[in-house]
C-alpha cells in the first residue's frame, strides 16, 4: 500500500530565505508526482508535475525533483515571499495511471515579512 | 477555461440526512474524481467517474455514492449522515487520459451537526 510522508508538517522561514519541502513515498513505482497547493479553507492548486521518467519541472520560482528509486522529491522555493504562505501537498499516482492520487497529510508553510 | 465548479460552497446538514454535492468539470474534461479531506485523515479519494462509469472506487462505506452525467457533470451523494461526515469534499477533473493531471475546485464545506 502506497503512502506518502511530508515532513516537517508545518515550517516558518523569514521572508526571502530558500526553502525546501521534502515528500517521500514507500512504494517507487509511480506513474507521477503531483505538488499542490492549498490556501485556508480552498481547494487545491496544482503547481507542478513530474512523470515519472523525469527529474525535475521548474515553474518560476520553483523547481521539483524526483528520485524514483530512493522514493523522494523535494519543492524547491526561491526567494520566499509571504503570499507563498500556504499549505504543500504532495501526491503519487501508481505506475498503472489513471488510478487516485494518493496524498502526504502536508507541509504548512509561513513566510514571515 | 473555466475552471471546475462545486456546489453549494457550504452546507449544515442534521445526523441522519442526505446530502447532494455538484461538480462541474472543466469544459472537455471527461475524468471527475470526488475526495474527501479531513484534519485528521487528510485527503481520502472516494471515487472516480470517467464516460459515465466508475473507474476507481476507495474504501468508503455505501452511504457515499456518486454518478455521472453525459456532459461530465457528476454528483456525490451521502445518505444517513454521521457527524464523522463533516469534511471539505473536493472534486477534481482531468481530460481522462492516461495518468493527466487534475484539477481540483474550490471544495464543498459540509458541516453535520
Amino acid at each position: 500500500k502506497q503512502e506518502v510522508t511530508q515532513i516537517p508538517a508545518a515550517l516558518s522561514v523569514p521572508e526571502g530565505e530558500n526553502l525546501v519541502l521534502n515528500c517521500s513515498f514507500t512504494d517507487s513505482a509511480i506513474y507521477n508526482l503531483q505538488w499542490f497547493r492549498q490556501d485556508p479553507g480552498k481547494g487545491l492548486t496544482s503547481l507542478l508535475l513530474i512523470q515519472s521518467s523525469q527529474r525535475e519541472q521548474t515553474s518560476g520560482r520553483l523547481n521539483a525533483s524526483l528520485d524514483k528509486s530512493s522514493g523522494r522529491s523535494t519543492l524547491y522555493i526561491a526567494a520566499s515571499q509571504p503570499g507563498d504562505s500556504a499549505t504543500y501537498l504532495c501526491a503519487v499516482m501508481r505506475n498503472s495511471g489513471n488510478t487516485p492520487l494518493v496524498f502526504g497529510k502536508g507541509t504548512r508553510l509561513s513566510v514571515i515579512a | 477555461k473555466a475552471g471546475v465548479t462545486q456546489t453549494p460552497r457550504y452546507l449544515i446538514k442534521t445526523r441522519g440526512q442526505q446530502v447532494t454535492l455538484s461538480c462541474s468539470p472543466i469544459s472537455g474534461h471527461r475524468s471527475v474524481s470526488w475526495y474527501q479531506q479531513t484534519p485528521g485523515q487528510g485527503l481520502q479519494f472516494l471515487f472516480e467517474y470517467f464516460s459515465e462509469t466508475q473507474r476507481n472506487k476507495g474504501n468508503f462505506p455505501g452511504r457515499f455514492s456518486g454518478r455521472q452525467f453525459s456532459n461530465s457533470r457528476s454528483e456525490m451523494n451521502v445518505s444517513t449522515l454521521e457527524l464523522g461526515d463533516s469534511a471539505l469534499y473536493l472534486c477534481a477533473s482531468s481530460p481522462g487520459g492516461t495518468a493527466s493531471e487534475q484539477y481540483f475546485g474550490p471544495g464543498t464545506r459540509l458541516t453535520v451537526t
